[in-house]
């Protein structure tokens, strides 16, 4: 079972329309991570995120810290083909130095 | 921010032997992290390599299978032992800089065992 629930697995929508990505737990997170990961690479750090109802912007993507700090939320408006790649959260707890990823949203942006 | 180099990029080999991926850090590095991960799919740790000491695997994982050394802050190696199908995967090394910061990732090893 993992920590993160990301949802939903795939996506693959039409280039200029909008998109959401969820992460969600039951467990309280000190900072919450957005990667994203293209074909044959690793992958790379978005936006980290540490208080709760903090809201982040990236031209077109918008990142949200529930206030509990136990979710957030990707929307990435009017997508491009370039939005094409694997999106990953990943959760940092206070206790752990480990990361908790996400299992992942597949994102596929058509032309 | 930190800059890894990971090799090999990928391989093809053979069941039954062994392949050692390395990980080298342009930066000296408190703890190094070795990743599994199914194309598509998310990362499962599968060790922690701190210098001076042995490495701490996660449930699943044992040091005969993957021997991890990691001799100084900026290198780190794993090795897959006795390989089967099962092992193909993308194994990624990464690193952060300190408690709960940013990750940062090796492009990754592709292997493919036959």
């Amino acid at each position: 079972t993992q920590l993160l629930e990301q949802s939903p697995q795939f996506l693959s929508i039409q280039e200029g329309e909008n998109l959401t990505v969820y992460c969600n737990s039951s467990s309280v997170f000190s900072s919450l991570q957005w990667y994203r990961q293209e074909p044959g690479e690793g992958p790379v750090l978005l936006v980290t995120v540490v208080t709760g109802g903090e809201v982040k912007k990236l031209k077109r993507l918008t990142f949200q810290f529930g206030d509990a700090r136990k979710d957030s939320s990707l929307h990435i408006t009017a997508a491009q083909p370039g939005d094409t790649g694997l999106y990953l959260c990943a959760g940092a707890r206070s206790n752990d130095y480990k990361l908790s990823f996400g299992a992942g949203t597949t994102v596929t942006v058509r032309a | 921010s930190a800059v890894i180099s990971q090799k090999p990029s990928r391989d093809i080999c053979q069941r039954g032997t062994s392949l050692t991926i390395q990980c080298q850090v342009d930066s000296q590095v408190t703890m190094m992290f070795w990743y599994r991960q199914q194309p598509g799919q998310s990362l499962t740790l599968i060790a922690t390599a701190n210098q001076g000491s042995e490495a701490t695997y996660e449930s699943g994982f044992v040091i005969d299978k993957f021997p991890i050394s990691r001799p100084n802050l900026t290198f780190s190696t794993l090795t897959v032992s006795n390989m089967s199908p099962e092992d193909s995967s993308i194994y990624l090394c990464s690193v952060d800089e300190g408690w709960n910061t940013e990750a940062f990732f090796g492009q990754g090893t592709r292997l493919t065992v036959v």
